[in-house]
């Protein structure tokens, strides 16, 4: 059974760093890209970060790139996501979840980690 | 990037009542590359129907999705309770964007 379980979530202010972590099982990690996806407290889903199946290819949208970071241990089935500089508008739901491959849909989500940015 | 539009924002449905609600990209959209997901109150989303028209696994039968281009659709042949829930539709173009969702109720 494919299983993901995020964690590192809770309150920062803004300006400051918090890591996520994503711990998978059920599937052999280091076969699929891996994505975050957030969603906000108005329900919107948003892209966060893609990661390659390796790690050598990451992904951002505009909105948090050059903050975020996304990173991987196939070793260990670890997906990462290190946010830096976080503004109140980063406050979300953050999800990681597995590519399915070739249509790039999401075709396992994590329960999710909150993330509350506020001062 | 490509916006997606989904209409209607709110929905309500009989059982048994034959729902249909759109995804209206901003631009021209692969249908390999259109995806729909639906999400329960207090749970993360689940991908539901693949590439415009594939059922995940474990999807009941009576979803159907269709379109190309820059019209996307989702239908329940015959709402069951269970179908209550909101539905987010997904597209990859260069980058990843969601519509805003539609939540279908029973009424």
């Amino acid at each position: 059974e494919v299983q993901l379980v995020e964690s590192g979530g809770g309150l920062v202010k803004p300006g400051g760093s918090l890591k996520l972590s994503c711990a998978a099982s059920g599937f052999t990690f280091s076969d699929y890209y891996m994505y975050w996806v957030r969603q906000t407290p108005e329900k919107r889903l948003e892209w966060v970060a893609t990661i390659s199946d390796g790690g050598s290819y990451t992904y951002y949208p505009d909105s948090v790139k050059g903050r975020f970071t996304i990173s991987r241990d196939n070793a260990k089935n670890n997906l990462y996501l290190q946010m830096s500089s976080l503004k109140s508008e980063d406050t979300a739901m953050y999800y990681c979840a597995r590519t399915a491959r070739a249509s790039y849909a999401m075709d396992y989500w994590g329960q999710g980690t909150s993330v509350t940015v506020s001062s | 990037q490509i916006v997606l539009t989904q209409s209607p924002a709110i929905m309500s449905a009989s059982l048994g009542e034959r729902v249909t609600m759109t995804c209206t990209a901003s631009s021209s959209v692969s249908s390999s590359y259109l995806h729909w997901y639906q999400q329960k109150p207090g749970s993360s989303p689940k991908l539901w129907i693949y590439s415009t028209s594939n059922l995940a696994s474990g999807v009941p039968a009576r979803f159907s999705g269709s379109g190309s281009g820059t019209s996307y659709s989702l239908t329940i042949s015959s709402m069951e309770a269970e179908d209550a829930a909101t539905y987010y539709c997904h597209q990859y173009h260069r980058s990843h964007t969601f519509g805003g969702g539609t939540k279908l109720e029973i009424k």
